[in-house]
């Protein structure tokens, strides 16, 4: 069964960095696309950036780039989402997603808030 | 990269239909039929219900149906049941190599 499992999120002040993981089973992870979605409390989903198989390709939205980098692991099956210069609109739920442009699988999500 | 268009809100009585579209430009709903939509329940994770415009995955029911004309989609829920109650999320490739979500819309079953 797939599973992607997130963790890492936390409470930061802004300015702050965090790294956030996500651990995937149940497939062969170096096969897919990965991608990471939030969603601020009580909005809408945005998509945040994803990455390809082997790290070739890295694509961001606009409002994260310069300051949040996408990587995997492929022999530990894992996400990764370093994020700098934290600000108080970045306060969201980030969920991995698997697939480039359509993710038929989601993990629970991690809290991430950012505030003094 | 600005939201697709979605409107906010639509209702429909138990056994009808209804249709969300989603609006988007010639950079991104115009230019691929890489259109998903997902379900989502409060406080759940997204869950996929049509992608490449009209396909459906394996377990999704076929209430659900999905179109595209130009710059616009729409997902069409036919017979609507109480558990279809959730936002719905529109999605799109852009020519920027990247996605972009649809702004959401509450389905409620009256």
């Amino acid at each position: 069964e797939v599973q992607l499992v997130e963790s890492g999120g936390d409470l930061v002040q802004p300015g702050g960095s965090l790294r956030l993981s996500c651990a995937a089973s149940g497939f062969t992870f170096s096969n897919y696309w990965m991608t990471w979605v939030r969603q601020a409390p009580g909005k809408g989903l945005e998509w945040v950036a994803n990455i390809k198989q082997d790290e070739t390709e890295k694509y961001y939205v606009d409002s994260v780039k310069g300051r949040f980098t996408i990587s995997r692991d492929n022999a530990k099956n894992s996400l990764y989402l370093q994020m700098n210069s934290l600000r108080a609109e970045d306060t969201a739920v980030y969920y991995c997603a698997r697939g480039r442009y359509t993710s038929g699988w989601w993990g629970q999500g991690t809290l991430v808030t950012v505030s003094s | 990269q600005s939201a697709l268009t979605q409107p906010a809100s639509v209702s429909g009585s138990p056994g009808q239909s209804i249709t969300i579209s989603c609006t988007g430009t010639s950079s991104d709903l115009g230019a691929y039929s890489y259109v998903s939509w997902y379900q989502q329940h409060p406080g759940k994770a997204p869950k996929l219900m049509i992608y490449d415009v009209s396909n459906r995955p394996s377990g999704v029911s076929n209430r659900f149906s999905g179109s595209k004309s130009g710059n616009t989609a729409s997902l069409t829920i036919s017979g609507l049941q109480a558990e279809d109650e959730a936002d719905y999320y529109c999605t799109s490739y852009t020519t920027s190599r990247t996605l972009v979500f649809g702004t959401g819309t509450k389905v409620t079953v009256l």
